[in-house]
């Protein structure tokens, strides 16, 4: 199947720094991708749909200059993490759907995020 | 109301029973449904997409009811490897919209 990749796959950082983590798609092309966030033992949650070429959608309650995403490319986007702080501690995973008329949605192996 | 609601569960099940999840959804123009399958600290990983007439791998049998809008995923003669939380995702138009994961436990 598609394959989407994170880096980095775990980071930890000290409070008030900002921290970048990229989606890639390695073997196919996403005008679209998605960056969700999961705290321990909760559901995955939608933070933000990110589209090549333009901004990104967040969802409601996320802060978008907080959140900040850039999707440069078709095979790209970046999620960066501004002045994090402890509560911002999360798995991040990021998806991207296939073309085709399938619309599967794969995952990136996430990035676990410790702010200290 | 939400898009997909799912039952969070958790469902604690022996080796061998058959279990039953479902997720109903919202808007009746949703076109592809979808079962992930998202171990402990890692991403969800695509168990079956849902079609129409229904669609059996295995032990894994996915059904849609287009008139009720609700997708089920069925489990029969469960392993203790299937303890897992299992998540639908409803696309609709270029929406994607998840439920919040069932979790299950088989239980020797």
């Amino acid at each position: 199947g598609a394959v989407v990749s994170q880096h980095p796959s775990w980071v930890i950082c000290k409070s008030g720094t900002s921290v970048k983590i990229e989606c890639r798609s390695l073997d196919f092309q996403a005008t679209t991708m998605f960056w969700y966030r999961q705290f321990p033992k909760q559901s995955l949650m939608l933070m933000a749909t990110s589209n090549e070429g333009s901004k990104a959608t967040y969802e409601q309650g996320v802060e978008k200059d907080k959140f900040l995403i850039n999707h440069a490319s078709l095979t790209l986007s970046t999620l960066t993490v501004t002045s994090a702080h402890p509560e911002d501690s999360s798995f991040y995973i990021c998806s991207a759907p296939t073309s085709g008329g399938t619309y599967e949605q794969y995952f990136g192996p996430g990035t676990r995020l410790t702010v200290t | 109301r939400k898009e997909v609601e799912q039952d969070p569960g958790p469902f604690n099940v022996p080796e061998g029973a058959t279990v039953a999840f479902n997720c109903t959804y919202s808007n009746s123009a949703s076109q592809s449904f979808f079962w992930y399958r998202q171990d402990c600290r890692k991403e969800p990983k695509l168990l079956m997409s849902v079609y129409s007439s229904g669609n059996e791998d295995g032990r894994f049998t996915a059904q849609l009811n287009r008139a009720s809008q609700y997708i089920s995923l069925l489990i029969r003669d469960s392993k203790l490897s299937d303890s897992a939380t299992y998540l639908c995702v409803v696309n609709t138009g270029n929406q994607f919209y998840f439920g919040t994961g069932t979790s299950l436990t088989v239980i020797p």
